[in-house]
């Protein structure tokens, strides 16, 4: 089945420094890719999207890129702050217009160190 | 505008018994959807409820089942359980429509079985 691959599963960063995360899909007709943000106790939150016709998009500190020939993106995230620990979960769907289509990627646990 | 509400936060069952979750989407929002979230497993999609009627159903057995009131409120229910159902349960709500899926979160019920 399709499937998104995601990694690191763990990810430790200094306060300030960058912090990448890095998701691959097998289905080449995904077309939307959103990250989700999960803090303890919590659901995931959207944090940003994009779609398949951009190849990069950027909000405050964080962007996400897209390779669609190689069927990879990534989440990237600067000046990391201690409000950014938490797990990050990308996700690949074909269309916008079902959750049954959005194929979650295994998480990644980022901690940011003071 | 308030989120998206779950309840209970907690829960205990025994193996073999029954339990009934409840979400409330955001107003204004016609789909609902569940997944089941585990740290072997991930995300998982459960169902996806789209004005009172099942638009999609994930890879779970029969005693898995959902449903969504004329309010837009959904209930899932789990049958017989067992040990291997314990997780977090989370629900999401969107628009539902072709260009706009993106799914709010709730905080997720917590079901431990014993």
């Amino acid at each position: 089945g399709e499937n998104v691959e995601q990694h690191p599963s763990t990810l430790s960063v200094q306060e300030g420094d960058s912090a990448v995360i890095k998701c691959t899909y097998s289905d080449s007709a995904s077309n939307y890719f959103p990250w989700y943000k999960q803090e303890l106790g919590k659901g995931p939150q959207l944090i940003i999207d994009i779609r398949s016709n951009v190849g990069e998009k950027k909000d405050q500190r964080i962007a996400v890129t897209l390779n669609k020939t190689a069927k990879h993106f990534s989440l990237h995230i600067t000046e990391t702050q201690p409000e950014d620990s938490a797990v990050y979960f990308c996700a690949a769907s074909r269309g916008y217009s079902s959750a049954s289509k959005i194929i979650f990627g295994s998480g990644t646990r980022l901690s940011i160190r003071p | 505008k308030a989120g998206v509400t779950q309840t209970p936060r907690y829960l205990i069952k025994t193996r073999g018994q029954q339990v009934t979750l409840s979400c409330s989407p955001i107003s204004g929002h016609r789909s609902v959807s569940w997944y089941q979230q585990t740290p072997g497993q991930g995300l998982q999609f459960l169902f996806e409820y789209f004005s009172e009627t099942q638009r999609n159903k994930g890879n779970f057995p029969g005693r898995f089942s959902g449903r969504q009131f004329s309010n837009s409120r959904s209930e899932m229910n789990v049958s017989t359980l067992e040990l291997g159902d314990s997780a977090l349960y989370l629900c999401a709500s969107s628009r539902g429509t072709s260009d706009n899926n993106e799914q709010f979160f709730g905080p997720g019920t917590r079901l431990t079985v014993l």
